[in-house]
């Protein structure tokens, strides 16, 4: 079984659509996460929420709006996509939050704004 | 300066080799360290977490030098399996936010 799992594995997709990506966990893990791996290959975090609450939300355009309705999920809608959106979205969750724990990543889904 | 830097590299060993990937981190308070392998288009995986006392997991060896603000991880014996980018991660100083380097690219040649 895939313990974290995103769907689609691939978006392509118009400039000033709106999509969403899903994500689920089956790990039981109270915490997760948003990465975003652009061209560059940085890896940077977006959003986490703990418990279902959001504890981390960085410096991203308001575009971009997650939603976690329930412990085991997190989704990622993005509106009016942008040519500078293009990149590989990962999700990622870990046992808790407030300690040295591993986080476990999703396969990442390829975001291509055209 | 960046908050997490790595050796640009790319690294082309061959077979057998032992290599070694150094990284150091901006923020004094960090207070945890690790190793992630991620392989061409594929997520992230730990390899190992970085203790202060440094630790080892077989071929793998993580060493952290708070003073110097100073992590490396040596390979030894490196397996064709080997090859992939390594990560250098630690959260940042004051909260459990996880800053990830840009990563070195390790190639282990036949």
């Amino acid at each position: 079984d895939t313990a974290v799992s995103q769907t689609p594995k691939y978006l392509v997709t118009q400039m000033g659509n709106d999509k969403s990506i899903k994500c689920e966990q089956n790990l039981g893990h109270d915490t997760m996460y948003w990465y975003k791996q652009d061209s560059k290959k940085f890896l940077k975090i977006m959003f986490s929420y703990n418990n279902k609450e959001l504890i981390i939300n960085e410096t991203v355009p308001n575009r971009f709006s997650p939603k976690s309705p329930d412990k085991a999920h997190l989704n990622l809608h993005i509106n009016s996509l942008e040519l500078g959106d293009s990149a590989v979205y990962f999700c990622a969750s870990s046992q808790g939050w407030g300690g040295p724990y591993e986080q476990y990543f999703g396969p990442g889904t390829r975001l291509t704004v055209t | 300066r960046k908050e997490v830097e790595q050796d640009p590299g790319p690294f082309n060993v061959p077979e057998g080799a032992t290599v070694a990937f150094n990284c150091t981190y901006s923020n004094s308070a960090s207070q945890s360290f690790f190793w992630y392998r991620q392989d061409c288009r594929k997520e992230p995986k730990l390899l190992m977490s970085v203790y202060s006392s440094g630790n080892e997991d077989g071929r793998f060896t993580a060493q952290l030098n708070r003073a110097s603000q100073y992590i490396s991880l040596l390979i030894r014996d490196s397996k064709l399996s080997d090859s992939a980018t390594y990560l250098c991660v630690v959260n940042r100083g004051g909260s459990e936010k996880l800053v990830f380097g840009k990563g070195t690219k390790l190639t282990v040649n036949p």
